[in-house]
């Protein structure tokens, strides 16, 4: 099976535009999530998506949105960044069953750098 | 607030020698665990995890960790440590038994393996 795939891999946006990441889950995975990581903050969960619904969402402001679409993959968007937002954006998925069911596979991120 | 906690930002250890890399919570209820390793400009990839039951579960490339309940600890173990294994290790919690799927992470741990 392929993994998690997410594009672009690299970004350099400047502050006050916008940008749209894009995660490609496992075949079969219908659990997509997405998580920013940056030296100083670590690892933050954003949100979770499932059958094109948002399930869960963490405590980042409005700004940060996201979507899931029928062949489940994902997309999230950052609108007006700020210098702050510059990091390495993780997706994650799993399967909705089974054993896997609590494991995800993380894809190897999106590196966002906002000047 | 539900935290993981890993108290050591680095770790060395010499090629062959065993190694372990400490975590607790703070988490209501039975938590799942999780330990994640993360490589240079690379996504997190899933080692080993807890869910119930034997409190040693053993993972990926030889790794294994010990539940202990008492002191809300999760610890990776493994018993010689290689060169290769030089990398940033990041224990995770599942709260509420995985009703969600809102990962908290700890801050990390950078595991440095000398030959």
């Amino acid at each position: 099976k392929a993994g998690v795939t997410q594009t672009p891999r690299y970004l350099i946006k400047t502050r006050g535009q916008q940008v749209t990441l894009s995660c490609s889950p496992i075949s079969g995975h219908r659990s997509v999530s997405w998580y920013q990581q940056t030296p100083g903050q670590g690892l933050q969960f954003l949100f979770e998506y499932f059958s094109e619904t948002q399930r869960n969402k963490g405590n980042f402001p409005g700004r940060f949105s996201g979507r899931q679409f029928s062949n489940s993959r994902s997309e999230m968007n950052v609108s007006t960044l700020e210098l702050g937002d510059s990091a390495l954006y993780l997706c994650a998925t799993r399967s909705a069953e089974g054993q896997g069911y609590h494991e995800q596979y993380f894809g190897p991120g999106t590196r966002l750098t906002v000047t | 607030a539900q935290s993981v906690a890993q108290p050591e930002d680095q770790v060395n250890v010499a090629e062959g020698n065993p190694l372990t890399v400490k975590c607790t919570y703070s988490v209501s209820g039975n938590p799942y665990l999780f330990w994640y390793v993360q490589y240079p400009n690379r996504g997190l990839q899933f080692l080993l995890k807890y869910i119930t039951g034997d409190n040693l579960v053993k993972g990926s490339y030889g790794f294994e960790a010990e539940f202990n309940k008492s002191q809300t600890s999760f610890h990776l173990k493994k018993p010689s440590a290689l060169v290769s294994d030089s990398a940033l290790y990041f224990c995770a919690v599942l709260p509420t038994g995985g009703a969600t799927n809102k990962l908290i992470f700890g801050t990390g741990t950078l595991l440095a393996v000398q030959p």
